[in-house]
């Protein structure tokens, strides 16, 4: 699998929009760019994957460049539920899934 | 989504003693399952992979016949981690690929703590 790029930590306030970037400047064309969370002492949740289209459905939005370089995770009105480690993934299909360090998002009231 | 469910979701055990922890996918059939073994504040690690009815591939590192894996059918598999030391303390988090679509979903973890 690529090798994804995240910047250790960021914080947001509650209520406001959550921009979560994310570089995997090798990636192959059959590669998705994968979205996962991790809430403390728990396993990993699936937030969103795509492979080149921006997505968006019930938990974010997924804006993937035209190059496919680096994508952007968009929690749009965050919640301090929303505080966890997010993963960014890059993955064929079949495949499994290498975690990096991800990025620890923390939501402030 | 796809439901996976991890059984026990924290175990106490003694020294030299083997726990064997169950990993279940709910609705759907898993052609593939993962272990991951993760330490406080580090990322999650793939321990190895399993495919039903054959044997699991492990990660370069990790000992084959101290983490036995048996992924018997479909919907089931199990790791059992044998003659358990306290640096065998951890959480340890399956994943199953849905045959359909190839998702990847995760169970809730299992904490260990060998004493």
């Amino acid at each position: 699998d690529a090798k994804t790029t995240q910047p250790p930590s960021m914080d947001c306030a509650e209520g406001r929009a959550a921009n979560l970037p994310c570089n995997h400047s090798t990636i192959s064309g059959n590669e998705y760019v994968y979205w996962y969370r991790q809430i403390h002492s728990q396993g990993p949740q699936y937030i969103i994957h795509g492979l080149k289209n921006n997505e968006t459905n019930e938990m974010a939005s997924l804006i993937i460049t035209e190059d496919r370089k680096s994508s952007t995770l968009i929690l749009p009105h965050a919640t301090l539920r929303d505080t966890a480690v997010y993963y960014c993934i890059v993955r064929v299909v079949s495949g499994g899934l290498t975690f990096g360090k991800g990025i620890t998002l923390s939501v402030r009231p | 989504g796809a439901v996976v469910s991890q059984h026990p979701s924290w175990v106490i055990c003694k020294s030299g003693t083997s726990v064997k922890i169950e990993c279940r996918s709910l609705d759907f059939q898993a052609t593939t399952m993962f272990w991951y073994r993760q330490f406080p504040k580090q990322s999650l690690m793939l321990m190895a992979t399993s495919n039903e009815g054959s044997k699991a591939t492990y990660e370069q590192g990790v000992e084959k016949d101290k983490f036995l894996i048996n992924h018997a059918s479909l919907t089931l598999s199990t790791l059992t981690v044998t003659s358990a030391h306290p640096e065998d303390s951890s959480f340890y988090i399956c994943s199953a690929t849905y045959r359909g679509t190839g998702e990847l979903f995760f169970g809730e973890g299992s904490r260990l703590t060998v004493l």
